[in-house]
């Protein structure tokens, strides 16, 4: 069964601090993929990335950044130079192609990120 | 089409009554998921359409619960007989298997009270 773990429930940074979001998963597919979705205070889930297992070059989208490494099944969020926009909560997911097609994604408990001015 | 909605966004029911949600997902989008959210949680698979067929539902849609999408348009999901745990964020997404991204769009979902 998959399983997505994100062990840091909640992280405070002062505003142009660096932060790392992590997520750990659990799949006996070979075939997979990873997300990472925002959450802000209006409730809407953001779409942010998406990565399929056997791509595991990294990826940087402005300050956003994603480490994706398979030997230790975890696909950690990076954002560089955070500003008080950026709090909200993160959320990690994981869909297993063997699910039929439906690629329903288990999510993560969220890590809620609050940065402070 | 700006993306998903969804009504009520926010709905307060007395214990023991029906409420009814609905969804209108991308308009390009064949697949239609329902989630449900509580406080501290990442969201929750209830059920999940391909076109009006329903494909899939999680042991956690009990007999209460009921998702219809009837023209492989919008999808209505309804609770009979509400309970105070039924109280939660009630998120719908919607995606596409022809642009196999398979990214799901969310939602600002329908938040239930129930007192």
């Amino acid at each position: 069964a998959q399983k997505v773990t994100q062990a840091q429930t909640e992280i405070s940074v002062v505003e142009k601090e660096d932060v790392t979001l992590d997520c750990v998963y659990e799949t006996r597919d070979t075939t997979y993929y990873l997300f990472w979705y925002k959450q802000p205070p209006s409730g809407e889930l953001v779409f942010l990335i998406r990565r399929n297992s056997f791509d595991e070059q990294n990826e940087i989208s402005g300050r956003y950044s994603w480490n994706f490494q398979k030997s230790t099944s975890s696909f950690n969020f990076t954002i560089t130079a955070s500003q008080v926009v950026d709090s909200a909560v993160y959320f990690c997911a994981l869909s297993e192609a063997s699910s039929g097609g439906s690629y329903i994604p288990t999510f993560g408990r969220g890590t809620s990120l609050i940065v402070h001015p | 089409d700006t993306g998903v909605s969804q009504d009520p966004r926010h709905k307060i029911t007395k214990r023991g009554q029906n409420v009814t949600f609905r969804c209108d997902p991308i308009s390009e989008h064949n697949r239609l998921y329902w989630y449900r959210q509580t406080l501290g949680q990442g969201p929750e698979f209830l059920t999940y359409f391909q076109n009006e067929a329903q494909l899939e539902k999680s042991r956690l849609l009990s007999d209460r619960f009921s998702a219809e999408r009837p023209k492989g348009s919008f999808s209505t999901l309804e609770i009979q007989r509400t309970e105070q745990g039924d109280s939660a964020m009630y998120l719908c997404a919607s995606s596409s298997d022809v642009i196999f991204t398979n990214e799901q769009f969310f939602g600002p979902g329908t938040r239930l009270t129930v007192l």
